[in-house]
């Protein structure tokens, strides 16, 4: 358990509903990080937070996808009108800063049908 | 050219023997670099990071890194069948605080 926490851990919804998602991080880890990760594949950098504030955002990031981390605590992720192709493990990290290393949390995995 | 990129394998190795698994990057720019370890259907728990150029040795893990080269790898000593999983290079840029990650390299340790 690295301290980082997602929820929920499996996701199955339909085609077209919203989704969102949540990473509670390690407290003193004020910058947090969302990844994608499909089969075969290394995660893929989504968005960042800097306490409360996004600071970059990945054009794999589309308008459907939108982050928030109010008060620079906990972090969500929501989907809005999901596709097939969003089937994938969402991946939350955080880090403390310097040259140290990222934790992750266990994953949200997605499944579109 | 991929940012960071690895051999997706499966590299295969007898239980006992050495695992040497390796990693290019092209950002010159990237500093620290960490190597995972992802077992099917979980997320990537650290194994181990290196920022300086050398060898850093942690139990049966080595990583070393060549900066000129733009070159990291990692040795695992008396692989044993648990050690059978995906190994996620990762570079970390400290200009675009962004973690990097290859596609990663599948090791089979074989009993």
């Amino acid at each position: 358990d690295t301290g980082v926490s997602q929820n929920p851990r499996h996701k199955i919804t339909k085609r077209g509903q919203n989704v969102t998602f949540r990473c509670d991080p390690i407290s003193e880890h004020n910058r947090l990080y969302w990844y994608r990760q499909t089969l075969g594949q290394g995660p893929e950098f989504l968005t960042y937070f800097q306490n409360e504030a996004q600071l970059e955002k990945s054009r794999l990031l589309s308008d459907r996808f939108s982050a928030e981390r109010p008060k620079g605590s906990f972090s969500t992720l929501e989907i809005q009108r999901t596709e097939q192709g969003d089937s994938a493990m969402y991946l939350c990290a955080t880090y403390r800063g310097g040259n140290t290393e990222a934790f992750f949390g266990q994953g949200t995995r997605l499944t579109v049908v | 050219q991929k940012e960071v990129e690895q051999n997706s394998g499966p590299l295969s190795v007898p239980e006992g023997a050495i695992a040497s698994l390796n990693c290019t990057y092209s950002d010159r720019g990237s500093q620290s670099f960490f190597w995972y370890r992802q077992y099917s259907g979980k997320s990537p728990e650290l194994i181990m990071f290196i920022y300086s150029n050398g060898d850093k040795e942690d139990g049966r893990f080595t990583a070393q890194l060549n900066k000129a080269s733009q070159y990291v790898s990692l040795l695992i000593r008396d692989s044993q069948p648990s050690d059978s999983a995906t190994y996620l290079c990762a570079a970390f840029t400290s200009g675009t605080y962004k973690y990097i990650f290859g596609t990663g390299t599948r090791l089979k340790v074989l009993a």
